[in-house]
Order: structure tokens, then sequence, then C-alpha cells
């Protein structure tokens, strides 16, 4: 069964560090990964992807993902923090038919 | 990019009553589409499969009498929480693709509260 798991529930960065959440995955074949963030009481928004081919993803918001099989893991990461990138974050996989499968989220949260 | 629409954006009922919420792709035809549900502080857990022309698949542990899914059209699916309880209350969001096996548009989801 497709399952993800996200170890941190928690992190807290100063503005201007660099930034890694990690993401483990459990699937049966070849995952789709997505990392989304939702920010207080909105929807989710689409960082980055990963289908296949180049396992650096690059996505918005100077995000970037790396999709490692040998440790089934899809950590995101950022190299400077803002302070308005304070937000949940859910790691996902997606299934054969486009349901998806969330981690449990990590917030971040910014200091100045 | 596609488009999935969700309406209402937050609706507040009172206990015993019947909420509608509605999920359109405005731009693509969707022959499934996806139903989640999301506590307070919590992650997203898939509630349903919305089926066009057919039958809702449920998650285990999801109760089909009161989360009941419509899917009439290639545009539209409803989810109506029957008979609310303020246990109900919670972030629903919906999810729909004009591909398969790629990603997933996600409305903008619905905060209902049940009071």
């Amino acid at each position: 069964a497709q399952s993800v798991t996200q170890p941190d529930i928690h992190i807290t960065v100063s503005e201007g560090a660099s930034l890694e959440l990690r993401c483990n995955y459990s699937y049966g074949a070849t995952p789709y990964l997505f990392w989304y963030v939702q920010s207080p009481g909105q929807g989710l928004q689409l960082l980055l992807k990963y289908f296949s081919g180049d396992t650096l993803v690059q996505g918005i918001k100077g995000f970037e993902a790396e999709f490692k099989r040998s440790q089934s893991s899809f950590n995101l990461r950022k190299p400077s923090v803002h302070w308005s990138d304070a937000a949940e974050y859910f790691c996902a996989v997606s299934g054969p038919g486009n349901q998806f499968y969330f981690g449990t989220g990590t917030s971040l949260t910014v200091i100045p | 990019g596609a488009v999935v629409s969700q309406h209402p954006s937050r609706v507040i009922c009172k206990s015993g009553t019947s909420v509608k919420i509605e999920c359109r792709s405005l731009d693509f035809q969707a022959t499934t589409m996806f139903w989640y549900r999301q506590f307070p502080k919590q992650s997203l857990m898939l509630m349903a499969t919305s089926n066009e022309g057919s039958k809702a698949t449920y998650e285990q542990g999801v109760e089909k009498d009161k989360f009941l899914i419509n899917h009439a059209s290639l545009t539209l699916s409803t989810l109506t929480v029957t008979s609310a309880h303020p246990e109900d209350s919670s972030f629903y969001i919906c999810s729909a693709s004009p591909w398969p096996n790629t990603e997933a548009f996600f409305g903008q989801g619905t905060r209902l509260t049940v009071v």
C-alpha cells in the first residue's frame, strides 16, 4: 500500500537559513511524488512534482527536491528561507488512478 | 494549468441538516474526482473516489450513507454531508485531473462548521 512519512512535525528556522524537509514514501511501482504548501485556512499549492527523469526537480518559490530511489526519499530544500515561507508542507504520492496519499505534514515557522 | 473550483468556500449549518459541496472542473472533463477531508492541524485523508456515471468508491471507515457523492456530469461532482453533526466539522477538498497518471488539481476547499 502507498504511504508517505514526514518525520518532522514542526521545524523552526531563521530567515535566510537553509531548509530541508524530509519525506519518505512507500510505493510498489515508480512513484509520482509531490510537494504542496498550505497556508492557514487555504487550499493546496503545488510546489513541485516528480514523475521521471532528472532526480533533482526545481519548483516554484526557489524550492527544489531530490528523488532518491535507494532511500525512498523525496526531500524538499530551499537555500534561503523567507518569512513568507511559513506554512504547512505536505509530501504526497499519487496512485495509478490519480488519488493522492499525503504525509502528515510539516509545519514551518520562520523566525526573524 | 487546469482549474478546479469548489463551492462554497465556507459554510455553517445546524446540527441535523444536510450540506452540499460542489466541485467543478472548469476547463477540462474529469471522469474521476476525489474528495479529501482535513481535520485541524492534520493531514488530508482520501475519503472517496467519485466516478462519473457510476457509484463512488469509499475508503475504509468512511460512511457512504453520511457522505453522499454524486458525479452526474464530466465537470461536476457533489459531496453531501447528511444529517451533519459537530464532529463532521472539517475542511473538505476535492481534486481532479485532465489526464491519468499526472498531477491532480485541487479545489480551494470548503470549511464546514456544524453548530
